[in-house]
């Protein structure tokens, strides 16, 4: 099992310019979660996405979207992208509340926007 | 709200001895608490958790943590530090709900010096 795969691994953007951050888990997980990490800061979600179907606003969502393509994959979208965006950007999944607890987490994608 | 605090940014160790990298907490209700690992320029790893029962949890590389409710603490404890485990270090609590979102703290720089 990869566990929670993202891609790419590192990019620059100019301001203005779009891209998407591609998530994947293989672990059959329903819930799924995209987090930036910005020193001094610890992690902060952006999006979640408790179910295939459902996604729902974090704590920074503003200049973010995103899609649920299926159980498996969740992308994050920056359709304008600025300078406050360069950050460390992971996806991580979870099971349903219940059955376990902790999320697992993807290598990251390190952004630059200049 | 839920919230975590690690009120260390870094802590320095000397290899073989016992270290302490401290969180606390509030939270409504029973709390659901996480150590995570973070090796440079890699995801996060999930190291262990208290949900429930023993108040003395132990996890992966020989990692363990203490619950205290009285003092709301996590405090994650190594009897004997390795160089290796040179890395950042995240408390969270879990947010609740229909997922397993998660608090974090801003993270505790750990540095081990042989």
């Amino acid at each position: 099992n990869a566990g929670v795969t993202q891609t790419p691994k590192f990019q620059v953007l100019k301001t203005g310019q779009s891209m998407t951050l591609q998530c994947a888990q293989d672990m059959n997980h329903n819930s799924m979660y995209w987090y930036r990490q910005d020193p001094g800061m610890g992690l902060r979600l952006i999006y979640y996405s408790a179910s295939e179907g459902t996604t729902d606003k974090g704590e920074v969502p503003n200049g973010y979207n995103v899609s649920r393509l299926n159980k498996r994959e969740f992308s994050l979208r920056l359709e304008s992208a600025a300078p406050s965006q360069t950050s460390v950007y992971f996806c991580a999944s979870s099971e349903t509340p219940g059955s376990s607890y902790e999320q697992y987490f993807g290598p990251g994608t390190r952004l630059t926007v200049t | 709200a839920q919230s975590v605090a690690q009120p260390e940014d870094q802590v320095n160790v000397a290899e073989g001895n016992p270290l302490t990298v401290k969180c606390t907490y509030s939270v409504s209700g029973n709390p659901y608490l996480f150590w995570y690992v973070q090796y440079p320029n890699r995801g996060l790893q999930f190291l262990l958790k208290y949900i429930t029962g023993d108040n003395l949890v132990k996890g992966s590389y020989g990692f363990e943590a203490e619950f205290n409710k009285s003092q709301t603490s996590f405090h994650l404890k190594k009897p004997s530090a390795l160089v290796s485990d040179s890395a950042l270090y995240f408390c969270a609590v879990r947010d609740g709900g229909a997922t397993n979102k998660l608090i974090f703290g801003t993270g505790t720089l750990l540095a081990v010096q042989p």
